[in-house]
């Protein structure tokens, strides 16, 4: 089974830190995202990436930045959190697209619950 | 903006009977669809996906899919209290770098 860790499930912080969140995947995974939940507004994409050390913006970076050093490793930076950025995160992971716009099936972390005072 | 639409629900079926859920997309070019079950609290998980036009079948869930009518539909037979969940449809965008997400249909089984 494929098996997407997220290093916290529940987070404290304050306005104007900046906060990590780590994911992990010990599948080969090529792909891996970032998506914040929220009531009412759905899943939103804030960053993927393809490859170590490659990485794209989504539907809603701002104030958002990623880093990916390692192929198993996707972590997501606040870099100065903000009472808005309140959420459930979840990080994914899949195989490389088949190419010709087919996707393989994503795989969720179990989230981080991210409350900033 | 590519969108997916689902209904919010909640859709209220009886134990044992069959619940259909559905999901529009604008994207003309999307090639792979999903299906999501999230319960509460949860992360969403993975269900079914399809490719092809036509029907799906794994076990007591049936995925649907009409590319030409641009529509995604997931069918439980012999739905169980255990099914209440609200349910995610995700479609790819037409590059195949990313998904979609609808933002989900709530389905609630009585027993």
């Amino acid at each position: 089974d494929v098996k997407v860790t997220q290093s916290s499930r529940y987070l404290v912080k304050r306005t104007g830190e900046k906060v990590f969140l780590e994911c992990v995947q010990d599948m080969d995974h090529e792909n891996m995202f970032w998506y914040r939940q929220d009531p009412g507004l759905g899943l939103r994409l804030i960053y993927f990436s393809y490859d170590v050390k490659m990485k794209e913006k989504g539907d809603i970076p701002e104030g958002y930045s990623v880093s990916r050093e390692k192929k198993e490793r996707f972590s997501l930076i606040l870099e100065s959190a903000s009472t808005n950025q309140t959420s459930m995160y979840l990080c994914a992971s899949s195989l490389r697209s088949l190419g010709t716009g087919v996707f393989n099936p994503q795989h969720f972390g179990d989230g981080t619950r991210l409350s900033i005072l | 903006q590519k969108e997916v639409e689902q209904n919010s629900g909640p859709l209220s079926v009886p134990e044992g009977a069959i619940a259909s859920l559905n999901c529009t997309y604008s994207d003309r070019g999307s090639q792979s669809f999903f299906w999501y079950r999230q319960y509460s609290g949860k992360s969403p998980e993975l269900i079914m996906f399809i490719y092809s036009n036509g029907d799906k079948e794994d076990g007591r869930f049936t995925a649907q899919l009409n590319k030409a009518s641009q529509y995604v539909s997931l069918l439980i037979r012999d739905s169980q209290p255990s099914d209440s969940a609200t349910y995610l449809c995700a479609v790819s965008n037409q590059a195949g770098t990313a998904l979609i997400f609808g933002k989900g249909t709530t389905l609630s089984v009585s027993s």
